[in-house]
């Protein structure tokens, strides 16, 4: 149980270009998800926090306009990199939880290679 | 500023014998302390949690310490095992923070046969 699916799994695209990525919960509803980013041998660093029907809640220093954020319903969130740069090449990965209680782990996709050229 | 450290990059250990990963935090107001692993090409999966008021939590092969005055944890695998390995993470939480985890930078795990 408890299984969260990314897609894409990987994505070369030109600079410029606006990328979709979907993190789905798939037996299980997902009040809460999740969006991280992580570079090479560093954390899992948290960007924003969706909430099913409210908008998104942005780290400090993460461009809401740059990284739009949509959870329309209780199984789907998606990530949108509008005029992705090189610099946005990254490892994103979502989690999802059914509710915010820190007592309620986390699961997590496998996560989307994004590589701008 | 990084406020879960993970201080080992990587540790190499026997099969059979004990696996100790460490971890530590800056953040004193941190209420909860879980454990991930993480597989090549595959997302992080939840292996064991503790709670700050505890010290110790166990879970078959896993046991999670928590030393608050010293603000560290570690993990122990005992015994390892080859499919032990894998990247561990630590991540910490409080209370009233929507979920929110901080991750520190994962360790390696490598358990040879």
């Amino acid at each position: 149980g408890a299984v969260v699916s990314q897609h894409p799994s990987w994505v070369i695209c030109k600079s410029g270009t606006s990328v979709k990525i979907e993190c789905r919960s798939l037996d299980f509803q997902a009040t809460t998800m999740f969006w991280y980013r992580q570079f090479p041998k560093q954390s899992l660093m948290l960007m924003a926090t969706s909430n099913e029907g409210s908008k998104a809640t942005y780290e400090q220093g993460v461009e809401k306009d740059k990284f739009l954020i949509n959870h329309a319903s209780l199984t789907l969130s998606t990530l949108t990199v509008t005029s992705a740069h090189p610099e946005d090449s990254s490892f994103y990965i979502c989690s999802a939880s059914q509710n915010r209680d820190i007592n309620q782990p986390q699961h997590f996709g496998d996560g989307t290679r994004l590589s701008i050229l | 500023d990084q406020q879960v450290k993970q201080n080992s990059p990587s540790l190499s250990v026997q099969e059979g014998r004990i696996s100790i990963l460490n971890c530590d935090y800056t953040n004193s107001m941190f209420d909860y302390f879980l454990w991930y692993k993480k597989y090549p090409a595959e997302g992080p999966t939840f292996l064991i949690s503790i709670s700050s008021i505890k010290d110790k939590n166990e879970d078959g092969r896993f046991t999670v310490f928590l030393n608050k005055s010293a603000k560290h944890l570690s993990l122990h695998i005992v015994p390892s095992q080859p499919g032990d390995s894998a990247v561990y993470f630590c991540a910490a939480a409080r209370y009233n923070q929507g979920g929110k985890l901080i991750f520190g930078q994962g360790t390696e795990l490598s358990v040879k046969p």
